[in-house]
């Protein structure tokens, strides 16, 4: 099985912040990597995919990179509706998701 | 723009099973393009991959979960079907459908189904 370790679990961050969340693989997956929003009580919504390519009616100040077992997830200037919960998944092998990081206000 | 619902019993007891449906419009199940997903979040908590089916009827499962579950699809109704048995309390959780590029581009609301006596 592959597995997928998020980090970090929690993060405080102030609106206009740049963050960066990682997400590491536990074998190459290439750039089958996709990231997600969810909000309490709502289904994920996809950010992106194929590590980098972003999905349509996404906001430009999401961005992804990475190839292999590292990726990242960007944000470039965090926004209030940007406060939410942040999930990495791989779908080379089936699905794996990370195990989350939430985005705090600070 | 494909639109899923999940729908079924919200309580189920203890060692009974557990059954879900998945009503799909604006794709067909049958199109060849898309697997069609289970995924579920117990409360508070993460998710997790339950399994899915493919339009040839090929399915995939969580090796956690595989001993007890089944996914079908019944492409004249564009609805796919989730039946998890021998629940237990830990199988508590949000339940979602889910299609798409990634296997979950498009997911339905999902239904909390909580097993209890």
């Amino acid at each position: 099985d592959i597995q997928m370790t998020q980090s970090p679990s929690t993060l405080s961050a102030s609106v206009g912040d740049r963050v960066t969340i990682t997400c590491r693989a536990s074998q190459s997956i290439s750039n089958w990597l996709a990231w997600y929003q969810q909000k309490p009580g709502k289904p994920p919504k996809l950010l992106i995919y194929k590590a980098s390519t972003l999905e349509s009616g996404v906001p430009s100040r999401f961005s992804g990179s990475g190839s292999g077992t590292e990726f990242t997830l960007t944000i470039g200037s965090l926004q209030p509706d940007d406060f939410a919960t942040y999930y990495c998944q791989q779908y080379s092998r089936f699905l794996t998701f990370g195990g989350g990081t939430k985005v705090e206000i600070k | 723009q494909v639109q899923l619902q999940e729908s079924g019993p919200g309580l189920v007891k203890p060692s009974q099973t557990l059954s879900l449906t998945c009503t799909v419009s604006g794709d067909s199940i049958s199109s060849g393009a898309n697997y069609w997903t289970w995924i579920r979040q117990h409360p508070g908590k993460g998710l997790e991959w339950i399994g899915y089916i493919y339009y040839s009827g090929s399915t995939y499962y969580n090796p956690s979960l595989k001993s007890r579950v089944s996914i079908s699809a019944d492409m004249s109704k564009n609805q796919f079907f989730l039946e998890l048995n021998s629940v237990t309390a830990a199988d508590t959780a949000v339940y979602y459908c889910a299609t798409g590029k990634t296997s979950s581009d498009h997911w339905g609301q999902g239904t909390l189904v909580t097993v209890s006596s």
